[in-house]
């Protein structure tokens, strides 16, 4: 299975600022794949991150907000902008398993606004 | 749309008891679904992946069984014990997406 590390593992930030999160693989993959999961509710996804191409948004997600870099096959980042305490939440990467049935996940990045 | 709830949301049970974790979907045209766990710090792992054509699957003291006609899953813990503590997830494939219900907390005391 892929071995995903993700940094910072946890932050506390001001309302309007913006926090970048990493996310890095340890192993060449087409797509990587940004989580939200806020407190008592499941996982939504964010978007999809292709490397080379733009980032694909999940309604209810937009690119001013959470902008995604991927520079490369192993690496991308996500960026939460002009946080408010409604962000507060962990942001998970994860990848296709080589099978493409499931995804392996980060750890995860918990993330409370003030 | 598709919907993923899983009942109970949290659950404490002594140490050596079985469980049952009850997932339901309103779409059952799903291509599988999965069981997670998620530890804190941890991110998730799976532990069982069920195809749409497979009405279960079993792996050590888990077994997972799938009934996609009436859009419900269950995950049965055999002989609990307390490293099972952890949150489950179930999730189901649609199209591309992973699309997760909101868990159930599950506490194991010795």
């Amino acid at each position: 299975s892929a071995v995903i590390s993700q940094k910072p593992s946890r932050d506390i930030c001001q309302r309007g600022t913006s926090l970048t999160i990493q996310c890095q693989v340890d192993s060449q993959v087409t797509m990587m794949f940004w989580y939200r999961q806020q407190p008592g509710q499941s996982l939504t996804l964010i978007a999809t991150a292709n490397q080379g191409s733009e980032a694909t948004y999940e309604s209810g997600f937009v690119i001013d907000k959470f902008p995604i870099s991927r520079p490369n096959l192993t690496f991308s980042t996500l960026t939460v902008s002009n946080m408010s305490p409604e962000d507060s939440s962990i942001y998970l990467c994860s990848v296709n398993s080589p099978s493409g049935e499931t995804q392996y996940f980060g750890p995860g990045t918990r993330l409370l606004v003030l | 749309k598709q919907e993923v709830t899983q009942i109970p949301a949290a659950l404490s049970v002594p140490e050596g008891e079985n469980l049952v974790l009850n997932c339901s979907f309103t779409d059952s045209a799903i291509y599988n679904l999965q069981w997670f766990r998620q530890d804190p710090g941890k991110g998730l792992t799976s532990l069982l992946l069920i195809q749409s054509s497979q009405r279960e699957q079993t792996s050590g003291r888990l077994n997972a069984s799938l009934d996609k006609s009436s859009g419900r899953s269950t995950l049965y813990i055999a002989a609990s014990q307390p490293g099972d503590s952890a949150t489950y997830l179930c999730a189901v494939t649609n199209t591309d997406k992973l699309i997760f219900g909101t868990g159930t907390r599950l506490q194991v005391f010795p």
